[in-house]
């Protein structure tokens, strides 16, 4: 049972433009929601988080959407740059932290 | 601050071979958790612990042995190794399982023939 599915393998964007990144999850007792990016050759790194009691949390060029009705979450990269290109995870945190398949994203030139 | 660190780096292992793979933090860390990343299965959580002595299973457990017996140490052992054990394996840490952004290692690249 996959409490948390990334359907997109992966994803390419032009440079300049928008990137977005989706999950789905069914517990619905995630206390919070993170994204993690991983680059080849290196562990995953941290990249933004939000409560199951937001709907929104931004930073920088990164903003993730929660909707609970839908049990779904977006992270939107704006503007995208070459060196976003990496694979991001979604997870979801009860005490433990169960990550997704991830999503491969290349940024052209 | 050396962070989180796993060795060895990379492990070529007979079917039936057992071996532990080593997770070390230095940041007083609570809450570690070893992953497998595998292509299109993403990172599946194996054990975790959240502090010495206390150990539980992820979503993967079968296959692997945990213990914790220090606050900076959590080994991963594999029994009897299988092919289905060919993997990338991750160690993370965190102040508590709470905590939103956990630092992980750099990751032991392990092949069972």
């Amino acid at each position: 049972d996959q409490q948390v599915k990334q359907n997109s393998p992966s994803l390419s964007v032009q440079e300049g433009r928008i990137s977005i990144l989706n999950c789905d999850y069914t517990n619905s007792m995630f206390d919070y929601f993170l994204w993690y990016k991983k680059y080849p050759a290196e562990g995953p790194t941290f990249l933004i988080s939000i409560s199951s009691i937001k709907d929104k949390n931004e930073d920088g060029r990164f903003t993730v959407f929660l909707n609970k009705s839908a049990k779904h979450l977006s992270l939107h990269i704006v503007p995208s740059q070459p060196g976003d290109s990496a694979v991001y995870f979604c997870g979801g945190n009860t005490g433990k932290l169960i990550f997704g398949q991830g999503t491969t994203l290349q940024v052209k030139p | 601050n050396a962070g989180v660190t796993q060795t060895p780096k990379f492990q070529v292992l007979k079917t039936g071979q057992s071996m532990t793979l080593q997770c070390a933090q230095d940041m007083n860390h609570e809450y570690m958790s070893w992953y497998r990343q595998d292509p299109g299965m993403g990172l599946r959580l194996i054990h975790y612990s959240v502090g010495a002595g206390i150990t539980d299973q992820g979503e993967v457990p079968n296959g692997y042995n945990v213990s914790r017996s220090t606050t900076e140490d959590f080994p991963l052992r594999l029994l009897s190794a299988a092919p289905s054990q060919t993997s990338v394996y991750f160690c993370a840490s965190s102040y508590s399982a709470g905590e939103r952004e956990q630092y992980f290692g750099p990751g032991t690249r392990l092949t069972v023939t």
